[in-house]
């Protein structure tokens, strides 16, 4: 039981870029979600899936974009990368979003730096 | 909207002492708390949580919180602090609708041996 996944660990972009980090679970867990975090700013919402082809933006969605055709897998997709998404981005999962009652389990992020 | 405060940029205390990290929230309705910890170079791992029920709740790893409606307040403590306590914690907030889980800004405990 791997949890959830990230890939890749580490990406350099330059200015203009594209590119998409992965995020798979194997939990079965209904609901997905990406934070960035950066110093002392603490973790952010980006986007979030409550289930397979549903999405919804969190609190800093522009610049980013998702998709979830799959219960395991919801990519995390920058379509024109640029200084300001340099960061650490976690995907995070549970079982139940609506509740609440369940922790989010987070994969091991993936440290992006744009140039 | 909810938020959360971590007053405390970073917390010191001696491997032994007890250990308290704060925190206070801010929600329209009723709040479910949590506590996170992050290791270096790792994801959050989930610690504990209250929901309802009992203000003094247990969670892993010998940490405990209480939670204080009248303070709005959910600090995280434990009797006896070890080094390998130290680590980034953060204390996260739902209370309900569509803003989704609120995380506080992170405090770092350093347990010095």
């Amino acid at each position: 039981n791997a949890g959830v996944t990230q890939t890749p660990k580490f990406q350099v972009l330059k200015t203009g870029q594209s590119m998409t980090l992965q995020c798979a679970q194997d939990m079965n867990h209904e609901y997905m979600s990406w934070y960035r975090q950066d110093p002392g700013m603490g973790l952010r919402l980006i986007h979030y899936s409550v289930g397979a082809g549903i999405t919804d933006q969190g609190e800093v969605p522009n610049g980013y974009n998702v998709s979830r055709s799959t219960t395991e897998d919801f990519p995390l997709r920058l379509l024109s990368a640029a200084p300001s998404q340099t960061s650490v981005y976690f995907c995070a999962s549970s079982e139940s979003q609506g509740s609440y009652n369940s922790p989010l389990h987070f994969g091991n992020g993936t440290r992006l730096t744009v140039t | 909207a909810q938020s959360v405060a971590q007053p405390e940029d970073q917390v010191n205390v001696a491997e032994g002492n007890p250990l308290t990290v704060k925190c206070t929230y801010s929600v329209s309705g009723n709040p479910y708390l949590f506590w996170y910890v992050q290791y270096p170079n790792r994801g959050l791992q989930f610690l504990l949580k209250y929901i309802t029920g009992d203000n003094l709740v247990k969670g892993s790893y010998g940490f405990e919180a209480e939670f204080n409606k009248s303070q709005t307040s959910f600090h995280l403590k434990k009797p006896s602090a070890l080094v390998s306590d130290s680590a980034l914690y953060f204390c996260a907030v739902f209370g309900g609708g569509a803003d989704g889980l609120t995380f506080g800004k992170g405090t770092h405990l350093i347990i010095q041996p």
